[in-house]
């Protein structure tokens, strides 16, 4: 069974459209987290959640939003796409805060063209 | 979270063992150890991490200093699987919030036959 899943995994799409990308833990963890990959292969935190609540927003465009309707599910929503979050992104989930070891999904490849 | 430093690239032979260095000279005393590697077009995947005594898995061997302001990955027999980008990074175990990985550049492993 996958740990951590996501959908799709890949997505092309136009710019200015809305999207979405759904992320799935079904390892009973407490936070979840999305994480971008750009072109040069550095990956960033962008979000994470801690039993629905955000904990942290790093300086992330107010057009990305998380969603999480229960424990087991962060979805990222993003508006009004641009060619600069052409990316890969990655959901992750850790059982506790701290020094508790991260489980990542298989990524999804958003290109905005 | 502090910074880590760590070579571009490294290259070995196969079933040779791999001595992966990192250097963290600004960790504090809450700072984690933590060793993640990324095999191509997949997420990113936990090694192992540790505090201050060396730490053995399945998977890998990590060697910490006295000082704490270095450490080393080790695998024992590197396969062609083992071929990834391997990051070293930082994570402050205090707890009191959920808190993202910051993910260095890492260093691209390449395991010749």
């Amino acid at each position: 069974d996958t740990a951590v899943s996501q959908t799709p995994k890949y997505l092309v799409t136009q710019m200015g459209n809305d999207k979405s990308i759904k992320c799935e833990q079904n390892l009973g963890h407490d936070t979840m987290y999305w994480y971008k990959q750009d072109s040069k292969k550095f990956l960033k935190i962008m979000f994470s959640y801690n039993n629905k609540e955000l904990i942290i927003n790093e300086t992330v465009p107010n057009r990305f939003s998380p969603k999480s309707p229960d424990k087991a599910h962060l979805n990222l929503h993003i508006n009004s796409l641009e060619l600069g979050d052409s990316a890969v992104y990655f959901c992750a989930s850790s059982h506790r805060q701290g020094e508790e070891t991260q489980y990542f999904g298989p990524g999804t490849r958003l290109l905005v063209l | 979270d502090a910074k880590t430093t760590q070579p571009n690239s490294m290259e070995s032979n196969e079933e040779e063992p791999v001595h992966l260095p990192c250097n963290h000279s600004t960790i504090s005393g809450t700072d984690y150890i933590h060793w993640y590697r990324q095999l191509p077009s997949q997420g990113p995947e936990y090694v192992i991490h540790g505090l201050t005594s060396n730490v053995n898995n399945r998977m890998a061997s990590l060697a910490i200093a006295e000082d704490r302001k270095s450490s080393t990955l080790i695998l024992h027999r590197a396969t062609l699987r083992d071929a990834a980008v391997y990051y070293c990074i930082l994570h402050f175990g205090g707890g009191g919030g959920a808190d993202g990985l910051t993910f260095g550049k890492g260093t691209h492993l390449i395991i010749q036959p």
